[in-house]
């Protein structure tokens, strides 16, 4: 099955500066790369998601990128505000059949502070 | 983004007793209903996949006769922990899944239990 690794699992950052978190995976079927932020006690968001047929998406501070050759994805967040301190996880999925399909499979989760 | 309900959003129940939680797709037909749990401080480990009007799917490990899963229309699946015991108290999630939508999914507020 899929494995779906995620470093670092804590990133500290001061207000405006920038926060890249990088996930790697297994399963080179996999076609879906969603990025969650998580609030304590609260349910997963996406904030954005990246296909296998493009290597870079980018909206407003977000952007992802990825590298299907290596089997990575990183999740880019510019001029972080403390606002977007919370644990963000990535995952991968294998869309069109198969028994993985629709599942998906989470990274470890990173747990991001954006100090003011 | 499409909206997902979960009921109760927090629950109490002593040890051997048994507790059912709803999720529910609000504005959207869920041909597939996926049931997560989540430890403090962990990812998310998914549990069983279910398809409506289908026998859930559960991943290994999980106990098919302890955790009853039921999808029975297309906005409702139901959790029911039998036989609750302490170890069983966590953060319940489901999400949900429309038969078009190429990989997204959307995820209920979730449920905590506490078995005492």
């Amino acid at each position: 099955g899929e494995n779906v690794e995620q470093h670092p699992s804590t990133l500290s950052v001061q207000e405006g500066d920038s926060a890249v978190i990088k996930c790697t995976y297994s399963d080179s079927a996999s076609n879906y790369f969603p990025w969650y932020k998580q609030e304590l006690g609260k349910r997963p968001q996406l904030i954005i998601d990246i296909r296998s047929n493009v290597g870079e998406k980018k909206d407003q501070r977000i952007a992802v990128t990825l590298n299907k050759t290596a089997k990575h994805f990183s999740l880019h967040i510019t001029e972080t505000q403390p606002e977007d301190s919370a644990v963000y996880f990535c995952a991968a999925l294998r869309d069109g059949g198969g028994t993985s399909y629709g599942k998906l499979t989470f990274g470890q989760g990173t747990i991001l502070t954006v100090h003011p | 983004g499409a909206v997902v309900s979960q009921h109760p959003s927090r629950v109490i129940c002593k040890s051997g007793t048994s507790v059912k939680i709803e999720c529910r797709s609000l504005d959207f037909q869920a041909t597939t209903m996926f049931w997560y749990r989540q430890f403090p401080k962990q990812s998310l480990m998914l549990m069983a996949t279910s398809n409506e009007g289908s026998k859930a799917t559960y991943e290994q490990g999980v106990e098919k006769d302890k955790f009853l899963i039921n999808h029975a229309s297309l906005t409702l699946s139901t959790l029911t922990v039998t036989s609750a015991h302490p170890e069983d108290s966590s953060f319940y999630i489901c999400s949900a899944r429309a038969e078009t939508w190429l990989g997204e999914q959307y995820f209920g507020p979730g449920t905590r239990l506490t078995v005492t």
